[in-house]
């Protein structure tokens, strides 16, 4: 199946900085990338849709402004968590749907767990 | 619109005995079902899908699945629980076409008791 790469996998920061999670489709093209958020013993929640070109949508009650999202190429989607605080620690995951066999698939990267201290 | 309910957040089950974790769905358009594990502080690992054809669906480590559209269900089933069966499984749906996102369940905590 396709492969999507996220990195990092895990990255530990302090409070107020900002942090870059790379999203990568290694062997296709993904004009839509999807960003999920894991609180502890939750599920995963949609955060933002995000589009090849053009700005991101965002779920009710995500911050636009902190976490930015860029979809600059076919290939990569970056979500930046800007000014990050400790209730930002998560875990985030990116997906991308590919056409496969009739049927569109969705495939996940890795994900990301964020500590911030 | 589509969403995905499981009907149990926490399943406790023997070691060698069956497991049963349920889902029910809701899709305004032609679904395509999975199920993902994920193992504490890991990622998410497919374990099965659904995508219209078969109805009895068969994935790793021994799981497999049914979609049962009159009931809008696709339920998890193992015959003999692992150790190693342990974790989190979620309930996934989304159209079968498209570039649409997933919806997850709630999740299913699944402990299995030597």
């Amino acid at each position: 199946g396709a492969v999507v790469s996220q990195h990092p996998s895990r990255v530990i920061c302090k409070s107020g900085t900002s942090v870059k999670i790379e999203c990568r489709s290694l062997d296709f093209q993904a004009t839509t990338m999807f960003w999920y958020r894991q609180f502890p013993k939750q599920s995963l929640m949609l955060m933002a849709t995000s589009n090849e070109g053009s700005k991101a949508t965002y779920e009710q009650g995500v911050e636009k402004d902190k976490f930015l999202i860029n979809h600059a190429s076919l290939t990569l989607s970056t979500l930046t968590v800007t000014s990050a605080h400790p209730e930002d620690s998560s875990f985030y995951i990116c997906s991308a749907r590919v056409p496969s066999q009739g049927f569109t698939e969705a495939f996940f990267g890795q994900g990301t767990r964020l500590t911030v201290v | 619109a589509q969403s995905v309910t499981q009907l149990d957040s926490h399943v406790s089950v023997s070691e060698g005995t069956p497991v049963l974790l349920r889902c029910n769905y809701s899709s305004s358009y032609s679904p395509s079902l999975f199920w993902y594990v994920q193992h504490p502080n890991k990622g998410l690992q497919l374990l099965l899908k659904y995508t219209s054809a078969a109805t009895l669906v068969k994935g790793i480590n021994g799981f497999e699945a049914e979609f049962k559209k009159s009931e809008t269900s696709f339920h998890l089933t193992k015959p003999s629980a692992h150790m190693s069966d342990a974790a989190e499984y979620f309930c996934v749906v989304s159209p079968l076409w498209g570039y649409q996102k997933v919806t997850f369940g709630t999740g299913t905590k699944l402990q299995v008791i030597p």
